[in-house]
């Protein structure tokens, strides 16, 4: 009954790599999410699609891009991962008109050394 | 600006006791507004989603009102257990042009004492 994964529970990087996050859902939804989520400073929006090939900016985007070429999938990408990207990351969706709200993905705990 | 605001930040109950918690908001121009579990280290569960013309939504033991007049919506947990412990989040959605954005709440951290 998963409707929103995210390809990796833990991920542990060093610095300067360049990291993708994957996220996929498969209801349909036109809309998509990228947070992440820090304590203290709760959950902040890093980038949001709307459409396939459509991106928006959100709260927090430097240092992030993100893609996505098909509708159910919305990759996060670290261009060059520094240890102030280590965080909770979240991937969320929902349908054009809000009627259903949002569905999150499970996270994935990314670590930057 | 809406602002969600929710307090108090952290809650300890004993086992089986009735509660409440809240959410207030600060502009009553709002589509719907959704209630959230997350446990520790882990993403976030949708409870309850209510749209603006509704004044309450029901899931089994949870209550979530609303009353937009007052920028007010609570989640009411009935007979609490220990499996209710967990961070609680609620978020509004401004219009139905924006539900690309939600603007959030802290969250209450709710620990049920066995």
């Amino acid at each position: 009954d998963v409707k929103v994964t995210q390809s990796s529970r833990y991920l542990v990087k060093r610095t300067g790599e360049k990291v993708f996050l994957e996220c996929v859902q498969d209801m349909d939804h036109e809309n998509m999410f990228w947070y992440r989520q820090d304590p203290g400073l709760g959950l902040r929006l890093i980038y949001f699609s709307y459409d396939v090939k459509m991106k928006e900016k959100g709260d927090i985007p430097e240092g992030y891009s993100v893609s996505r070429e098909k509708k159910e999938r919305f990759s996060l990408i670290l261009e060059s991962a520094s240890t102030n990207q280590t965080s909770m990351y979240l991937c969320a969706s929902s349908p054009a008109a809000g009627w259903y709200g949002y569905t999150f993905g499970s996270g994935t705990r990314l670590t930057v050394v | 600006k809406q602002e969600v605001t929710q307090i108090p930040a952290a809650l300890s109950v004993p086992e089986g006791e009735n509660l409440v918690l809240n959410c207030s908001f600060t502009d009553s121009a709002i589509y719907n507004l959704q209630w959230f579990r997350q446990d520790p280290g882990k993403g976030l569960t949708s409870l309850l989603l209510i749209q603006s013309s509704q004044r309450e939504q029901t899931s089994g033991r949870l209550n979530a009102s609303l009353d937009k007049s007052s920028g007010r919506s609570t989640l009411y947990i009935a007979a609490s257990q220990p499996g209710d412990s967990a961070t609680y989040l609620c978020a509004v959605s401004p219009s139905l042009d924006s539900n690309y954005q939600l603007i959030w709440g802290a969250g209450t951290k709710l620990i049920i004492k066995p």
